[in-house]
């Protein structure tokens, strides 16, 4: 069965510290790698994605790392803020394919003031 | 419109009963996806549609669970002789179509089954 597996469960940063998510993949043949993030009562929102050519991509303070040997790939919020608080959700696909968008089971983030 | 509409935003039903939960997609794409979300299950792919098509309708969970799509745009959701275990969020999804992601979420229906 497809499987993306996420940790940790739930994590608390301080404000201005480093959020790190991590994600593990089993089928090789995903293509395309994005990160969702959610707030209470909203659906999930792209934050920012990725294909396996790739090792590294940035968009403000939110990196993303994929180590495509290990089939794993990480969110990095740096300069993490109150706002930042949410439900943040790793996902694999395939480009094209009929199986939609593989979840993992999100991680729940709390930046302390 | 500007984002993924979905309707109701809410929906609280008895058990038994049969409802229809709507989804309207970013004027455009092609591509539309329904998810069910919950504690237990987290984000399940349910079904997706390129154009009219829905090829593949095994991640429904049951065959009381049914979907179509008309004029390549608004798409409804409908699940017959409602169960406790239907209570969930069901999540709409729409991209320009299957080869050029990202997919763009609704705010969901909250489903409860009394």
């Amino acid at each position: 069965q497809q499987q993306v597996k996420q940790s940790p469960q739930s994590l608390i940063v301080q404000k201005g510290g480093i959020s790190i998510i991590n994600c593990a993949y089993e089928n090789t043949a995903f293509d395309y790698f994005p990160w969702y993030q959610q707030f209470p009562g909203k659906g999930p929102a792209l934050l920012i994605a990725i294909r396996p050519d790739v090792s590294e991509k940035k968009e403000g303070r939110f990196t993303i790392s994929f180590n495509k040997s290990a089939k794993q790939f990480s969110l990095h919020i740096m300069d993490s803020q109150p706002g930042d608080s949410a439900t943040y959700f790793c996902a694999a696909s395939f480009v094209g394919g009929a199986d939609g968008l593989t979840f993992g089971k999100g991680t729940h983030l709390i930046i302390q003031p | 419109g500007a984002g993924v509409s979905q309707s109701p935003s809410n929906k609280v039903t008895e058990k038994g009963k049969d409802v229809e939960l709507r989804c309207d997609p970013i004027s455009g794409h092609t591509a539309l996806y329904w998810y069910r979300q919950s504690l237990g299950q987290g984000l399940e792919f349910l079904i997706y549609f390129q154009g009219n098509s829905a090829p593949d309708k095994s991640g429904l969970p049951s065959d009381r669970f049914s979907a179509e799509r008309t004029g390549g745009s608004v798409s409804t959701l409908t699940i017959q002789r409602t169960q406790q275990e239907d209570s969930a969020v069901y999540l709409c999804a729409s991209s320009l179509d299957l080869w050029n992601q990202p997919q763009h979420f609704g705010d969901g229906t909250r489903l409860s089954i009394l």
